[in-house]
């Protein structure tokens, strides 16, 4: 069955430096998002990409977060320089034309000291 | 900005008996909801889903409800098996526009089936 692959599964970065998360959605979905979830709370969005564009992004997406779909398969989200608040998980989702349902990796656990 | 809620932290249920998982939303524009299972670093993967046309959608031992006007969907899980000890998260989203349609989540029941 298709899925969502993300890597690396932990990341640990000294506060100040800049980091890219790397997702691989299911082949054939188009839409494809970025979610957080710090230690003991809810998952919350981030961004959503569609056409090699930003479709929507949250307050927490602010200019030290980019996303890129450098070729037909990766789908990143760079963070330019980390702070500490940035530590949580992050989920890559991605999404088919015409449904609903978006498919979760596995997450990717970052951790700035 | 809890537009999602999952007021009960936790629940536990013997083996067998049935698993009923709640949410509230407060958004009236939200018309998919969707219900996500999650193992301790793993990511969400997709249980079942209703879209606001319907009140009840059934797959295998899960059966999701909702109740429009009372803002209100659960989580059927019959009969309950140790392995679905687990977070669920109960997830909605507004109308597709484009390429819209982010998930907002509740916060998260931890369900624990004993043997």
């Amino acid at each position: 069955e298709p899925e969502v692959t993300q890597t690396p599964s932990h990341q640990v970065t000294q506060m100040g430096q800049e980091v890219i998360l790397r997702c691989v959605p299911i082949s054939n979905h188009l839409y494809f998002y970025w979610y957080r979830q710090i230690l003991g709370q809810k998952v919350e969005f981030l961004v959503s990409f569609y056409n090699n564009e930003i479709s929507e992004k949250s307050e927490i997406f602010d200019d030290q977060f980019s996303v890129e779909r450098p070729d037909g398969s990766n789908f990143t989200l760079k963070i330019r320089s980390t702070k500490l608040e940035d530590s949580a998980m992050y989920f890559c989702a991605s999404r088919a034309t015409g449904a609903d349902t978006q498919y979760f990796g596995p997450g990717t656990r970052l951790t700035v000291l | 900005d809890q537009q999602v809620k999952q007021n009960s932290p936790s629940l536990s249920v013997q083996e067998g008996r049935i698993s009923i998982l709640n949410c509230d939303y407060t958004n009236s524009m939200f018309d998919y909801f969707l219900w996500y299972k999650k193992y301790p670093a793993e990511g969400p993967t997709f249980l079942i889903s209703i879209s606001s046309i319907k009140d009840k959608n059934e797959d295998g031992r899960f059966t999701v409800f909702l109740n429009k006007s009372a803002k209100h969907l659960s989580l059927h899980i019959v009969p309950s098996q140790p392995g679905d000890s687990a977070v669920y998260f109960c997830a909605a989203s507004a109308p597709l526009t484009g390429a819209n349609s982010k998930l907002t989540f509740g916060k998260g029941i931890t369900l624990s089936v004993r043997p």
